[in-house]
C-alpha cells in the first residue's frame, strides 16, 4: 500500500517562529510537491522538488523554503511563522509523467495554526 | 493564468444522482482527474479522464469531458451517504503542471 506521510497532523506555533513540516514517501517518487489549502481557494502549489536537492517556486513561494536532502523527505520550512500561513500544507509525490498519465498521492495533511 | 472553476457546494438526497460540474482554460490539457477529499483526510485519486476521450464510466461514476467548451464533469449515481466529501477537478498539461480547483463539497442528506 503507497503511503505518504506527514510528521503531524495538527500543529499550534506562535508569530515569529521557525517551523518546520516533513513528508516522507516510501513510493520511491522522483517528484514532491508542497500545497496549502484554503477554504474557497482550493490547493496551491508552494514548492516542488524534481529531484534530490532540487526545487522550484510554486504558485506562492513567499514565505516559504524547501529541502529536499533524500529522495523520500520533503520538508517545507516557514521561516518565520505569520498568521497569514494558519492553512491546511498538502504534501504529495509521484512518478514523473511526460506525456502519460500520472497521478498524485497525498498525504493525510497537516493543520497548521499560527497565533 | 490557467484556470480550473468549480462550485464550491452541492447537496443532495441519499440515493438521486450528483453531478459536479468543472471548467478549464488550458487548450493544452492532457489529462483531467477528479480528486475526493473526506474529512480530515488528503486527497485521493477518484478517476481520470485522457482528453481524447469523451466518456468514461466507472462503477457508480461517469465522466463527461466537452474538450470544445473546456467543461468536465462527474455524474455519482445513486449517492450515498459516505460519498459526502469535497470533490477537486483538476488538470495536467504537457509540462506536467497540474492545477486544482477550489474544490465542490457535497452534503448527502439522508
Amino acid at each position: 500500500d503507497v503511503k505518504v506521510t506527514q510528521s503531524s497532523r495538527y500543529l499550534v506555533k506562535r508569530t515569529g517562529e521557525k517551523v518546520f513540516l516533513e513528508c516522507v514517501q516510501d513510493m520511491d517518487h522522483e517528484n514532491m510537491f508542497w500545497y496549502r489549502q484554503d477554504p474557497g481557494l482550493g490547493l496551491r502549489l508552494i514548492y516542488f522538488s524534481y529531484d534530490v536537492k532540487m526545487k522550484e517556486k510554486g504558485d506562492i513561494p513567499e514565505g516559504y523554503s524547501v529541502s529536499r536532502e533524500k529522495k523520500e523527505r520533503f520538508s517545507l520550512i516557514l521561516e518565520s511563522a505569520s498568521t497569514n500561513q494558519t492553512s491546511m500544507y498538502l504534501c504529495a509525490s509521484r512518478t514523473p509523467g511526460g506525456l502519460s498519465y500520472n497521478e498524485q498521492f497525498f498525504g493525510p495533511g497537516t493543520r497548521l495554526t499560527v497565533l | 493564468g490557467e484556470d480550473v472553476e468549480q462550485s464550491l457546494f452541492l447537496s443532495v438526497r441519499e440515493g438521486d444522482s450528483s453531478v459536479i460540474n468543472c471548467t478549464y482554460t488550458d487548450s493544452s490539457s492532457t489529462y483531467l482527474y477528479w480528486y475526493k477529499q473526506e474529512p480530515g483526510a488528503g486527497l485521493q485519486l477518484l478517476t481520470y479522464i485522457f482528453s481524447n476521450m469523451d466518456m468514461k464510466q466507472d462503477q457508480r461514476l461517469t465522466v463527461l469531458l466537452n474538450k470544445k467548451d473546456k467543461h468536465l464533469s462527474l455524474r455519482i449515481a445513486d449517492t450515498q451517504t459516505g460519498d459526502s466529501a469535497i470533490y477537486f477537478c483538476a488538470e495536467s498539461n504537457n509540462n506536467n503542471d497540474m492545477r486544482f480547483g477550489a474544490g465542490t463539497r457535497l452534503t448527502v442528506k439522508p
